[in-house]
């Protein structure tokens, strides 16, 4: 059971190009959500899918798109890289149910924009 | 929407000790509160949570209170370790497809 699964581990970009961050949870769990990290100011909700065939902007959506592809896997990509889009990118995913349940995190990408 | 404030962003400690992190919030509708340990360079992980229709709730060495009408949370750790060195966030959210709101986090560190 590896809960999570991010790809790439690390990632360096130079501005202006394009990536896709890979993320797939095995714990059949229909939400799942993408944050950025950035020093001091703690997790940013970039977009999430609430179950599959749905997706929703975050607090900081600005030059981001997601694609919820089935239930087990939600990818975010940037299409032209900025260097304020350095960050640590972690996926998360949760149960849906009637009461809010924890979130499970991924190890994260680490992104360098030149 | 919501926000969430969290104080202080750092802490130290000698082992030993306790530690308390407060957290507000500013929407009355949220109703479920986790908290999350995140080590260096590693993800962050749930230690304990909170629902709206209790006020405190503990597990080992570890507490979290929860005042509605004041709209605050706080993380208790007594005994502290250095293992419980790491940086640690609260959350809010209100049953909006799980969406949670983060503080900024508390870089607590334990001195030996």
């Amino acid at each position: 059971n590896a809960g999570v699964t991010q790809t790439p581990k690390f990632q360096v970009l130079k501005t202006g190009q394009s990536m896709t961050l890979q993320c797939a949870q095995d714990m059949n769990h229909n939400s799942m959500y993408w944050y950025r990290q950035d020093p001091g100011m703690g997790l940013r909700l970039i977009y999430y899918s609430a179950s599959e065939g749905t997706t929703d902007k975050g607090e900081v959506p600005n030059g981001y798109n997601v694609s919820r592809l089935n239930k087990r896997e939600f990818s975010l990509r940037l299409e032209s890289a900025a260097p304020s889009q350095t960050s640590v990118y972690f996926c998360a995913s949760s149960e849906l149910v009637t009461d809010n349940q924890p979130q499970h995190f991924g190890d994260g990408t680490r992104l360098s924009i030149l | 929407g919501e926000n969430v404030e969290q104080h202080p962003s750092t802490l130290s400690v000698q082992e030993g000790d306790s530690a308390v992190i407060k957290c507000t919030y500013s929407d009355s509708a949220s109703n479920y509160f986790p908290w999350y340990k995140q080590e260096l360079g590693k993800r962050p992980q749930l230690i304990i949570d909170i629902r709206s229709n209790v006020g405190e709730k503990k597990d080992q060495r570890i507490a979290v209170t929860l005042n509605k009408t004041a709209k605050h949370f706080s993380l208790h750790i007594t005994e502290t370790q250095p293992e419980d060195s790491a940086v640690y966030f609260c959350a809010a959210s209100r049953g909006n497809a799980g969406k949670s709101t983060f503080g900024d986090g508390t870089t607590l560190t334990v001195k030996p």
